[in-house]
């Protein structure tokens, strides 16, 4: 059975610190992992990864897949208290593209 | 990314009801899933909504209970029938525009069963 396990559950930083988000998978056929932002309903698309070692970087949100160790990294740099939301790792798998998701890192930032 | 209307965006039911939710999307899209998130869960994928034919479900979930429709490219309902408080979740569409392209969500309905 595919499996996707994140790491915390749950973050509390103070504003201007780093954080790394951690995503580990067990899937067959694995195809790309993903990175969502969730702050209501809509999850919020961050980051498609397909390869191993190449980061991905959207302002002070960064991400790396070691396909080798089966895992990802999130990080957050210079946070903001707009950054408070669930982030969900989800994988693609099969030809189906079915997601997987993991159960997603509560992050909050205080002033 | 596509813009994926979702409707209704709320909504409070009594139990032994059914509910349709609408999913359109502004441009075709290759594949359409449906997603359900119970209180404090992840997102669990309810089943893949194929065009013109009968929609793939996962384990757990029944076309009695969670009927799909995809008539074209742009466009799927959910059913949510005979409903029971245990139903209370936020249900997602979703939506990929090709293989190589991620998943985008549309913004949810969030389903209470009283």
């Amino acid at each position: 059975e595919d499996k996707v396990v994140q790491s915390p559950l749950s973050l509390v930083v103070h504003e201007g610190d780093t954080v790394t988000l951690n995503c580990s998978y067990e899937v067959t056929n694995f195809r790309s992992l993903l990175w969502y932002k969730q702050e209501k309903k809509a999850p919020t698309f961050l980051f498609m990864l397909t390869s191993s070692g190449i980061e991905k970087k959207s302002g002070r949100l960064s991400s790396i897949l070691d396909k080798k160790e089966l895992f990802s990294i999130l990080n957050i740099t210079a946070t903001q208290t707009g950054d408070s939301a669930v982030y969900l790792c989800a994988v693609s798998s099969g030809g189906a593209q079915k997601l997987v998701f993991g159960q997603g890192t509560r992050l909050t930032i205080n002033p | 990314s596509a813009v994926i209307s979702q409707k209704p965006s709320r909504d409070i039911c009594q139990r032994g009801t059914s509910l349709t939710i609408q999913c359109q999307v502004d441009s075709q899209v290759t594949m359409m899933f449906w997603y359900r998130q119970q209180p404090g869960q992840s997102l669990t994928l309810i089943a893949t909504a194929n065009q013109g034919s009968e929609a793939t479900y996962e384990s757990g979930f029944v076309i009695d209970k969670f009927p799909i429709s995809r008539p074209n490219l742009t466009f799927s309902t959910l059913t949510v029938s005979n409903m029971s408080p245990e139903d209370s979740s936020i249900y997602l569409c979703s939506v990929k525009r090709d293989t190589n392209q991620p998943q985008h969500f549309g913004d949810g309905t969030r389903l209470s069963i009283l």
